[in-house]
C-alpha cells in the first residue's frame, strides 16, 4: 500500500488559517486522497476526500499537487473544536480497506 | 439515523473472561469493519464484512478473536479468553461501497482486562 508522512503535530491560533500537510510520493493513479480527524474519546469522522481537483465543502478544503505526490487539508478558520488527531489516507478505488498511520495532532490555542 | 451503534461503551472484565463487544451499522451500508486502537499500534483493522460475509481477517491478532455478522443490522466482535494486552478501544465503522462518502465510525467501546 502506498504510504502517506504527516507532521506528528502542529500548533494554530483561534480563527486562523491551518493548512495541514501529507505527502504521498508513492501514489498510484487509481488512489484516491481520504481525510479523517479523530476527536479525543470520539471515533474517527470523515473529513473530504479527492482524487486529481482540488475540493471544497462544508468542513474543509483539500488542495492536491499538480504530481498528486503531496496535498494539503485547509482548516479555514479554525475553533478549538477542530483541535484532533487528522489522518491522510490512500484509498485505492478498488480498495475497501483504510490503513491509518500516526496522523497530525492538531492543537489551537484560544 | 442515529449512527453506527456500539454497546458497551465501557466494559471492565477480569483475564480469562469471555467479552462481546456489538455492532449496529447503518442501515443500508452494506460494509462493516472492526478497528482497534491503541496508544502504541494506532488504529489497527481487525476484519471486514461485505454482504455479512467476513472477507479480510488477516488482522484478527489470534484465534482467541472471532467476528460474526448474522445479519445486516448486527455484529459482533468477541475475545475469549480476553488477556490483559486486549485492553484497547474497539472501533466499529460502516459505508457504502465503494465507500465514496466514507467511512462511518461509532463511537467504540473502551475495554479493560484486568
Amino acid at each position: 500500500d502506498a504510504k502517506t508522512t504527516q507532521p506528528n503535530s502542529m500548533e494554530s491560533n483561534e480563527e486562523e488559517p491551518v493548512h495541514l500537510p501529507c505527502n504521498h510520493s508513492t501514489i498510484s493513479g487509481t488512489d484516491y486522497i481520504h481525510w479523517y480527524r479523530q476527536l479525543p474519546s470520539q471515533g474517527p469522522e470523515y473529513v473530504i476526500h479527492g482524487l486529481t481537483s482540488n475540493v471544497n465543502n462544508r468542513m474543509a478544503s483539500l488542495a492536491i499537487a499538480e504530481d498528486r505526490k503531496s496535498s494539503t487539508l485547509i482548516l479555514h478558520r479554525a475553533t478549538l473544536r477542530d483541535a484532533a488527531v487528522y489522518y491522510c489516507i490512500l484509498r485505492d478505488d478498488a480498495g475497501n480497506m483504510l490503513t491509518f498511520g500516526g496522523g497530525t495532532r492538531l492543537m489551537v490555542k484560544p | 439515523d442515529a449512527g453506527v451503534i456500539q454497546s458497551p461503551r465501557h466494559e471492565v472484565t477480569e483475564m480469562g473472561q469471555e467479552v462481546t463487544l456489538r455492532c449496529k451499522p447503518i442501515s443500508g451500508h452494506d460494509y462493516l469493519f472492526w478497528y482497534r486502537q491503541t496508544m502504541m499500534r494506532g488504529l489497527e483493522l481487525l476484519i471486514y464484512f461485505n454482504n455479512n460475509v467476513p472477507i479480510d481477517d488477516s488482522g484478527m491478532p489470534e484465534d482467541r478473536f472471532s467476528a460474526k455478522m448474522p445479519n445486516a443490522s448486527f455484529s459482533t466482535l468477541k475475545i475469549q479468553p480476553s488477556e490483559p494486552r486486549d485492553s484497547a478501544v474497539y472501533f466499529c465503522a460502516s459505508s457504502l461501497f465503494p465507500g465514496v462518502r466514507g467511512y462511518t465510525f461509532g463511537s467504540g467501546t473502551r475495554l479493560t482486562v484486568v
